[in-house]
């Protein structure tokens, strides 16, 4: 069964450094993708970044970028020199074709990201 | 571009009262639509998607249905709430089998 599992619950970091947040994922399915959302305080659900299970390389989009490693089944986000704006949940979500042709997001518990002045 | 729009914002209903969200997209055609709840400092749970108009498939079965009277409208229903049906309502779009889905604001329901 697919499974997403990011096992640190909150996060404390300095502004203007590095942060990682981790996301593990369980398929047997050959093609998936991954993603990773933000979810400030309002609650609207905002998409970061996006990597396919065929990609050769790691994606990246601005400040973040998503260090995966197909073998070891992880999809980590990097948040490069954290800024205040940056504290929020973070979910890791993983869409699998075996699910049907729905494309439907398996999510994982979220990681709650707090950014220190 | 596109756009998704929810409302209302903010919802308190009594138990045992009707409950009509609505979801509808602008700026694409023959989007795949979602409903997710998200409880209290919990992830998102898929209630329902929709393929297409009147297709609609439940991933859990519960109190509240779906329906898809138009391509870019969604609307989350019941017909009696719990107080269980508290929660963050959140409905998405996507296009491809493994394509991003993009969320709208959401709707706050809490049921007394």
């Amino acid at each position: 069964a697919q499974k997403i599992t990011q096992t640190q619950p909150g996060m404390f970091v300095q502004e203007k450094e590095a942060v990682t947040l981790d996301c593990t994922y369980d398929t047997s399915d050959p093609s998936y993708g991954l993603f990773w959302y933000k979810q400030p305080s309002s609650g609207e659900m905002i998409f970061l970044i996006y990597q396919g299970s065929y990609d050769q390389q790691n994606a990246t989009e601005g400040r973040y970028s998503l260090n995966f490693q197909k073998a070891r089944k992880s999809a980590n986000l990097v948040i490069s020199a954290s800024q205040l704006g940056d504290s929020a949940m973070y979910f890791c979500a993983m869409s699998c074709e075996d699910r049907g042709s729905q494309g439907n997001l398996i999510f994982g518990k979220g990681t709650k990201l707090s950014v220190k002045p | 571009s596109q756009t998704i729009h929810q409302w209302p914002a903010t919802l308190v209903q009594p138990v045992g009262s009707p409950l009509s969200l609505e979801c509808t997209v602008e700026g694409t055609s023959n989007p795949n639509l979602y409903w997710y709840r998200q409880a209290a400092g919990r992830g998102l749970q898929l209630l329902f998607y929709s393929v297409g108009i009147g297709q609609i498939s439940s991933e859990v079965p519960q109190n509240l249905s779906a329906s898809r009277p138009q391509d870019r409208q969604f609307i989350l229903s019941s017909k009696k709430l719990l107080l269980s049906d508290s929660g963050f309502y959140l409905c998405a779009w996507g296009l491809e089998v493994t394509d991003t889905q993009y969320f709208g604001p959401g709707t706050r329901l809490t049921v007394l």
